[in-house]
């Protein structure tokens, strides 16, 4: 399996526009996170979907933010209208049974100016 | 409220010694894990601690779970260069991970 895939890798782009991150998880696992990652504040988990239905998007800074799951091979994460406070790696993560390993994917660096 | 302290948040060794990161977290949980995440990079699993008293070992990692005390030790031996990164220990909690700050571990030839 290829692991957790995530595009882009890199993002920059200036304050007020929309930016849509991507992820397609492992093939045949059911659950799905999005993290946000800052040196401030660490590691934070923003979503987590459980076949393909958002269970607790308690995470979520603010409705500028956005995720959705139409089918169980993709996801998004949308950021309308983008600040520079949300200037972040972004990872989206994968696991089988909710309570086994989650599987990272390579994160995409979102840059806000 | 579930939360998890690491530390030291910052460890610098030198290569050949060994030395202890403690992970404590506030509520029962009978799962505990471990990342490792190298600069710029994803994290990678290490490993899963399922039971009170489990032990798991890969190379000169060494990590236990002890659920009594809510503590778990991730033990490095002989440390060499290629271990720098930054662990994360992580506890479940409703199907979510509460994570750790992270250590940064630093080991200098």
């Amino acid at each position: 399996d290829a692991g957790v895939i995530q595009s882009p890798r890199h993002e920059v782009t200036e304050m007020g526009q929309e930016v849509t991150l991507r992820c397609k998880p492992i093939s045949g696992h059911d659950y799905l996170f999005w993290y946000r990652q800052t040196m401030m504040r660490g590691l934070e988990l923003l979503i987590y979907f459980n076949n393909n239905v958002p269970i607790d998007d308690s995470g979520m800074p603010e409705d500028r933010f956005s995720a959705k799951m139409p089918n169980a091979s993709f996801s998004t994460l949308k950021i309308q209208p983008s600040e520079p406070r949300d200037s972040a790696v972004y990872f989206c993560a994968s696991s089988g049974l909710g309570l086994e390993t989650q599987y990272f994917g390579p994160g995409t660096r979102l840059l806000v100016l | 409220e579930l939360k998890v302290e690491q530390n030291p948040l910052f460890l610098s060794m030198q290569e050949g010694k060994n030395y202890t990161i403690y992970c404590n977290y506030s509520t029962t949980s009978d799962r505990l894990y471990w990342y490792r995440q190298d600069p710029g990079k994803s994290l990678e699993s290490l490993f899963v601690l399922l039971s009170n008293g489990a032990v798991k070992q890969e190379g000169r990692l060494m990590a236990s779970l002890d659920t009594k005390a809510r503590l778990s030790t991730l033990h490095i031996t002989a440390a060499v260069h290629d271990l720098s990164a930054t662990y994360f220990c992580a506890v479940d909690s409703n199907y979510q991970l509460i994570w750790g700050a992270g250590t940064k571990l630093i080991i200098k030839p």
